[in-house]
């Protein structure tokens, strides 16, 4: 899997957007980017992932570059409760390789601020 | 859904001793995993399974086993407990079908068991 860069902290001001960057310039064509949370002492939480398109849900947009080497994370409107670790991950699952392993690195530490 | 639920929430032991984590999940996902996560670091593969019967080992299996004789439980075991195995435990589940999308689904995690070891 490709190996994934991301800054150890970010601050962020309560209301405003939040845009956590991801480096992964040795992303292949079958790997997916993934984001996780981690809310202090609780599991991580699944936000939302994609290959090649931009992808909104209700809790995040993803922005991923053209050339795939890197993207960003939003949160529209931080709130206190999105203080929390936010990991990206990319990785490739195949029906081969469905399953296997997915390596959460240390992630970014995003305090939003009030 | 209650989702993926692990038991204990805490437990300590001495050196030596064993213990079994629990993880069951209710949704139905043929996968599921056990994490370990040390203090300020990123979470480590012990242990996946793909279906009931079939295990793999992930990065760090060493000083534990697993089985899957079911859907819904996957439960890890430490057989001779060290001060190295002082961590927080989350086992996770997804799901995958027979689209190539279903591959790519999504980890529910549970929220942790925090074992020390003494």
């Amino acid at each position: 899997d490709a190996k994934t860069t991301q800054p150890p902290s970010m601050d962020c001001a309560e209301g405003r957007a939040a845009n956590l960057p991801c480096n992964h310039s040795t992303i292949s064509g079958n790997e997916y980017v993934y984001w996780y949370r981690q809310i202090h002492s609780q599991g991580p939480q699944y936000i939302i992932h994609g290959l090649k398109n931009n992808e909104t849900n209700e809790m995040a947009s993803l922005i991923i570059t053209e050339d795939r080497k890197s993207s960003t994370l939003i949160l529209p409107h931080a709130t206190l409760r999105d203080t929390a670790v936010y990991y990206c991950i990319v990785h490739s699952l195949t029906k081969e390789t469905s399953g296997s392993r997915l390596t959460f690195g240390e992630g970014t530490q995003l305090t939003v601020n009030p | 859904n209650a989702g993926v639920t692990q038991t204990p929430k805490f437990r300590i032991l001495k050196i030596g001793q064993s213990m079994t984590l629990q993880c069951t999940q209710d949704m139905n996902h043929n996968y599921m995993y056990w994490y370990r996560q040390d203090p300020g670091m990123g979470l480590k593969l012990i242990y996946y399974s793909v279906g009931a019967g079939i295990t793999d080992k992930g990065e760090v299996p060493n000083g534990y086993n697993v089985s899957r004789s079911t859907t819904e439980d996957f439960p890890l075991r430490l057989e001779l407990a060290a001060p190295s195995q002082t961590s927080v435990y989350f086992c996770a589940s997804s799901y995958s079908g027979h689209l190539l999308s279903s591959y790519n689904s999504p980890l529910h995690f549970g929220n942790g068991t925090r074992l020390t070891v003494t």
